[in-house]
């Protein structure tokens, strides 16, 4: 069956660091990927996605994620953090027999002044 | 642009009466969902719906009603609520031949 992992429940990492946030993934076939951002009190919102082709993927607020078909991967990465970027973060593919998105549980981004 | 809206964003209610959440969307998408979000459990999906009129059962539906009468329009009614329901209620829509879903705010109920 599909699923999505986060292994990181929780990660804290001081302002100006870099961050990275992993995911796995277990599907057979080639995924469609999304990461969401979810700040406190609020709905979830698209950061970025793969479809295909480059496997280095931009988003918005200056994250990026990369596609690794070998290590079923799409870690979520900023060069430096800003407190702003405080929130919680899901991972999300899709199942193409339905477009329906299987989550990962999330990871909680904690900013140390 | 406004999205996608839900309503009430919070609501407190007694164990055994009916309440429903409403959610519009402005746009004409296709798809729409309900998820609940619970600490420990992340996003489960209850209803969604490909169109008007046609909806379908998620991970959880047990204790939800769900309508699509008109395509903005997706409102998930608990008929009995119960203490176990008390959580975050988020509505989401994606276009069709579209991946991706958008969210609504939220709507955060407490079962007393």
């Amino acid at each position: 069956a599909q699923s999505v992992t986060q292994p990181d429940i929780h990660i804290t990492v001081s302002e100006g660091a870099s961050l990275e946030l992993r995911c796995n993934y277990s599907y057979g076939a080639t995924p469609y990927l999304f990461w969401y951002v979810q700040s406190p009190g609020q709905g979830l919102q698209l950061l970025l996605k793969y479809f295909s082709g480059d496997t280095l993927v931009q988003g918005i607020k200056g994250f990026e994620a990369e596609f690794k078909r070998s290590q079923s991967s799409f870690n979520l990465r900023k060069p430096s953090v800003h407190w702003s970027d405080a929130a919680e973060y899901f991972c999300a593919v899709v199942m193409d027999s339905n477009y329906q998105l299987i989550w990962g549980a999330g990871t909680k981004l904690i900013i140390k002044p | 642009d406004a999205g996608i809206t839900q309503s009430p964003r919070y609501k407190i209610t007694e164990t055994g009466r009916q309440v429903t959440l409403m959610c519009h969307q402005t746009w004409s998408h296709s798809y729409m969902f309900w998820y609940r979000q619970d600490l420990g459990h992340g996003l489960r999906l209850i209803y969604y719906s490909a169109a008007a009129d046609i909806t379908d059962k998620g991970e959880v539906p047990d204790g939800y009603v769900v309508s699509r009468s008109k395509t903005e329009n997706f409102p998930l009614t608990l008929e009995s609520a119960t203490r176990s329901q008390t959580s975050v209620y988020f509505c989401a829509a994606r276009r069709e031949g579209k991946y991706e879903q958008y969210f609504g705010p939220g709507t955060r109920l407490t079962v007393t």
